[in-house]
């Protein structure tokens, strides 16, 4: 079975912090694929980064960056400087090719509230 | 555009009434998947289909059905609704596994 955990429920930082979201998963799969999904109070679900099991390079956009270690199952995500603009709900999601063919499992998500 | 368009965006109904959410998307996705959202548990997998005539449960699938009879459109059937599937739902598609899903806008439900 897939899972994956995101721990924090909410996050609170004023402008300009920096905020790290955890996301941990579970599979048996040695093939899959992991997401973020951001939610803003609008509620439409933006897609922000994929990334594949074979894949541990650690990626940067802009302000975003993501760390991914198989090691301890973790794909975690680090908003730099951090601004009103990216409160929202954040979804760490996981994407198994064998096991479940179309099942696409998220976590909890997490709330990001940036304060002036 | 490419989208994935869910109808209709806000739906209160009573408990028992037979009720459709339509999904259709444009850009000749392979999967298409249902998703209702609850605060605090996320978004959890309702059915998902692979292609036409292709169905499977997600984790959420009791009280709901769905039907891939087109490619492009993946209706979710309430047959008898109930309160406890007041929510908010997203239909999605995906070209691939290897790929995340395309979501609509999501439909607001309320059975009371």
């Amino acid at each position: 079975a897939q899972k994956v955990t995101q721990a924090q429920t909410e996050i609170s930082v004023v402008e300009k912090e920096d905020v790290t979201l955890d996301c941990v998963y579970e599979t048996r799969d040695t093939t899959y694929y992991l997401f973020w999904y951001k939610q803003p109070p609008s509620g439409e679900l933006v897609f922000l980064i994929r990334r594949n099991s074979f894949d541990e390079q650690n990626e940067i956009s802009g302000r975003y960056s993501w760390n991914f270690q198989k090691s301890t199952s973790s794909f975690n995500f680090t908003i730099t400087a951090s601004q009103v603009v990216d409160s929202a709900v954040y979804f760490c999601a996981l994407r198994t090719t064998t096991d479940s063919w179309g099942k696409f499992q998220f976590g909890a998500g997490t709330q990001v509230v940036v304060t002036p | 555009e490419a989208q994935v368009t869910q109808n209709p965006r806000y739906l209160i109904t009573v408990t028992g009434k037979k009720l459709t959410v339509t999904c259709s998307q444009n850009m000749n996705h392979e999967y298409m998947s249902w998703y209702r959202q609850d605060p605090g548990l996320g978004l959890r997998q309702i059915y998902y289909s692979m292609n036409v005539e292709v169905t499977d449960k997600g984790d959420v699938p009791e009280g709901y059905k769905v039907s891939r009879k087109e490619k492009r459109n993946f209706p979710l059937i309430l047959e008898s609704p109930s309160p406890n599937q007041t929510s908010l739902y997203f239909c999605a598609s995906s070209s691939g596994t290897a790929h995340g899903y395309t979501f609509g806008s999501g439909t607001r439900l309320t059975v009371v």
